[in-house]
C-alpha cells in the first residue's frame, strides 16, 4: 500500500525557517517524481515545487522561487521541502503528492495527510 | 499560465440526483486534465485522470468528459459520501500546474 507521511509542520516567524520531510512507502521511491501542494486555510490547492524522480530536475511555482529548495533522498524514501523567508501568505497545510511517473508534467495520483505551517509575527 | 475556472462554486443536490460539474480553461490543453475529491479534513483524492480516465476503485457513476478548454464531471446517482468539494487540474501546461477554485457539493 502506497503511503506518503508529511512531518516538520509548525508555527514559525515571519522571515524564518521551516524544512518538511515526507516519507514515503509501498513503492519503489526513486522511481516516481514527487511535488508539493498547499492549501491555505479555507482555500482552494496550490501547486509550490516537484521534483524528478533522480532528483535532478526540479520546479517551482513563482510565489516561492528562491525562497524554497525541493530535494530528496531516495536512500531514506524521503521528499523535503526547504522553506526559507517565510511570509504570513505561505500559511497552509503541505501535501506531498506522487506523480505516477519519473517526470513531470502528469497527475498526482497519491497524497499524505498534509502537514499544517503556519506563519506569523 | 492557464487559469482553471470552476461552476458553480456550490452545487446543491438530493441524493440519487445526478450532479454535473463544470471547469473551464484560460486556454486549450488536450486532455491532460485530473479529477480530485476532498472531504474536510482529508487530502485530496484522484477520481479521473486523462479527461476521462478513472482512477483505480472509483465508482463507476463518477465519469468526465471534454477536451481543449471546457471539462465535465458527472456523477450519477449520489451517494451521500459524494458531497465535497471537487478540484480539477490541468497538467497539460507546466509549470506550473493548476487547479479550479473548487465546487462544493452539498446536500440539498
Amino acid at each position: 500500500e502506497v503511503q506518503l507521511v508529511e512531518s516538520g509542520g509548525d508555527l514559525v516567524q515571519t522571515g524564518g525557517s521551516l524544512r518538511l520531510s515526507c516519507a514515503g512507502s509501498g513503492f519503489t521511491f526513486s522511481s516516481f517524481a514527487m511535488n508539493w501542494v498547499r492549501q491555505a486555510p479555507g482555500k482552494g490547492l496550490e501547486w509550490v515545487s516537484g521534483i524528478s524522480g533522480s532528483g535532478v530536475s526540479t520546479d517551482y511555482a513563482d510565489s516561492v522561487k528562491g525562497r524554497f529548495t525541493i530535494s530528496r533522498d531516495n536512500s531514506k524514501n524521503t521528499l523535503y521541502l526547504q522553506m526559507n523567508s517565510l511570509r504570513a501568505e505561505d500559511t497552509a497545510v503541505y501535501y506531498c503528492a506522487r506523480l505516477p511517473v519519473k517526470y513531470s508534467p502528469y497527475y498526482f495520483d497519491y497524497w499524505g495527510q498534509g502537514t499544517l505551517v503556519t506563519v506569523s509575527s | 499560465e492557464i487559469v482553471m475556472t470552476q461552476s458553480p462554486a456550490t452545487l446543491s443536490v438530493s441524493p440519487g440526483d445526478r450532479a454535473t460539474l463544470s471547469c473551464r480553461a484560460s486556454q486549450s490543453f488536450s486532455s491532460n486534465l485530473a479529477w480530485y475529491q476532498q472531504k474536510p479534513g482529508q487530502a485530496p483524492r484522484l477520481l479521473i485522470y486523462g479527461a476521462s480516465t478513472r482512477a483505480t476503485g472509483i465508482p463507476a457513476r463518477f465519469s468526465g468528459s471534454g477536451s481543449g478548454t471546457e471539462f465535465t464531471l458527472t456523477i450519477s446517482s449520489l451517494q451521500s459520501e459524494d458531497f465535497a468539494v471537487y478540484y480539477c487540474h490541468q497538467y497539460g501546461n507546466w509549470p506550473p500546474y493548476t487547479f479550479g477554485q473548487g465546487t462544493k457539493l452539498e446536500i440539498k
